[in-house]
């Protein structure tokens, strides 16, 4: 069965410091990859998605970004954080059909003080 | 411009009521509309799935609708549970595969 795993769960971080976040997909192979961002009170914001290893796309200009090392592995970092860089930050898997569902991992609740 | 509303964005009922939760889309062309569990602090999970020509599908407790001419979908939870306490997401795929989300339905059910 495919599994998604992603760390640390929580992260507290001074502004100026570098982020990164990790993500791993098991049981599946070539899966889409997505990292989303969860504001209090709104809707989750795509901010990256990858087809395929070294294939990043972005949808929002910001302060982040996205590496695909490996066919299951998502990487999102950061050089300087920024205060609004807090939220609740989730990777997810999808396949390739268009009614495939995505596939969550636990998330990352980042604050940035 | 493509958009998802849901409402209400919170509901509190007691435990073993039935309740329904909304969902509005503007998302042209539209190709299927999903709605997710979210547990607080966790990923959202997926209940149900609805593409053009299905009106209703039932998942245990949880049914949902979809009317594709008002562009409107529905979730409804009968004989809640403590555990049914979570965000209800409802997420629309549109052009170029392209999801929209919406804001969610934060609901929690009291004994």
């Amino acid at each position: 069965s495919q599994t998604i795993h992603q760390w640390p769960a929580t992260l507290v971080q001074p502004v100026g410091s570098p982020l990164s976040l990790e993500c791993t997909v098991e049981g599946t192979s070539n899966p889409n990859l997505y990292w989303y961002r969860q504001a209090a009170g709104r809707g989750l914001q795509l901010l990256f998605y990858s087809v395929g290893i070294g294939q990043i796309s972005s949808e929002v200009p910001q302060n982040l970004s996205a590496s695909r090392p490996q066919d299951r592995q998502f990487i999102l970092s950061s050089k300087k954080l920024l205060l609004s860089d807090s939220g609740f930050y989730l990777c997810a898997w999808s396949g390739w059909d268009q009614n495939e569902k995505l596939f969550f991992g636990s998330g990352t609740q980042l604050s940035v003080l | 411009k493509n958009q998802v509303e849901q409402s209400p964005q919170s509901l509190i009922i007691l435990e073993g009521k039935n309740c329904t939760l909304q969902c509005n889309y503007t998302v042209s062309p539209f190709s299927n509309l999903r709605w997710y569990k979210q547990d607080t602090g966790r990923g959202p999970v997926s209940l149900t799935i609805m593409t053009f020509s299905e009106n209703t599908k039932s998942n245990g407790r949880y049914t949902a609708t979809l009317d594709a001419d008002t562009k409107q979908s529905s979730l409804h939870i009968t004989a809640s549970q403590l555990s049914d306490s979570a965000s209800y997401i409802c997420v629309v795929r549109g052009g170029y595969n392209k999801l929209i989300f919406g804001a969610g339905t934060r609901l929690a059910v009291h004994p």
